[in-house]
């Protein structure tokens, strides 16, 4: 089964605008970690940001801000005040205690195009 | 940024060569990783270490081996390329196992085109 779900193959957003990227995640562990990567066109895996099951506020790092509903097992990116260099695949990934070696298990990705 | 470099970056190889990629790390991270990212699959684990000789395999290592005889130094051998393994691997490496606010980093990743 799925670990990790992003159900938007592709979306499009405007420069200046806001942008939701969704990821859900399927774990029984109590205990995990959510992190969300960037991959520009150029290739490189680029670490944005983390989300711990037991952190009782939402992660935040500049532009981005990880929507966390526990509840609802979401972990969503929000990148605010999108720039055009924000184009790329986005990456969401769990880790949990369960993994193979604690390896990340991650979604198949959303592509975010951003237009001036 | 993390100290964790991949070898050769591009390669080209023919049906049923054996192929060895080199992740080399300067980080003395415990932990590694190799995955494969092909289009719509995301990225899938290969093989992972968590010490030196110390390996196991991952969701799709089927026609992959790997060694670690050093800390720094992570291997995957594919032992007899086909096409379907065509595809762009990273090795990541990681500090800690706990799943807290530990990240992995990953290599530049390897452009493997198998004809």
């Amino acid at each position: 089964a799925q670990k990790i779900t992003q159900t938007q193959p592709g979306m499009f957003v405007q420069e200046k605008e806001a942008v939701t990227l969704d990821c859900t995640y399927d774990t029984s562990d109590p205990s995990y970690g959510l992190f969300w990567y960037k991959q520009p066109s150029s290739g490189e895996m680029i670490f944005l940001i983390y989300q711990g099951s037991y952190d009782q506020q939402n992660a935040t790092e500049g532009r981005y801000s990880l929507n966390f509903q526990k509840a609802r097992k979401s972990a969503n990116l929000v990148i605010s005040a999108s720039q055009l260099g924000d184009s790329a695949m986005y990456f969401c990934a769990m880790r949990e205690r369960s993994n193979s070696g604690y390896a990340l298990n991650f979604g198949k990705g959303t592509s975010l195009l951003v237009t001036p | 940024d993390a100290g964790i470099t991949q070898s050769p970056r591009h390669k080209v190889t023919e049906t049923g060569t054996p192929v060895t990629l080199r992740c080399h790390q300067t980080e003395n991270h415990r932990y590694m990783y190799w995955y494969r990212q092909d289009p719509g699959h995301g990225l899938r684990l290969i093989h992972y270490s968590y010490g030196v000789k110390d390996t196991d395999k991952g969701e799709v290592s089927d026609g992959y081996s790997v060694s670690r005889s050093k800390t720094e130094d992570f291997l995957l051998t594919l032992e007899s390329a086909t096409s379907s393994q065509t595809s762009v691997y990273f090795c990541a490496i990681s500090e800690s196992a706990a799943p807290t606010n530990t990240e992995a980093f990953f290599g530049q990743g390897t452009r493997l085109t198998v004809v």
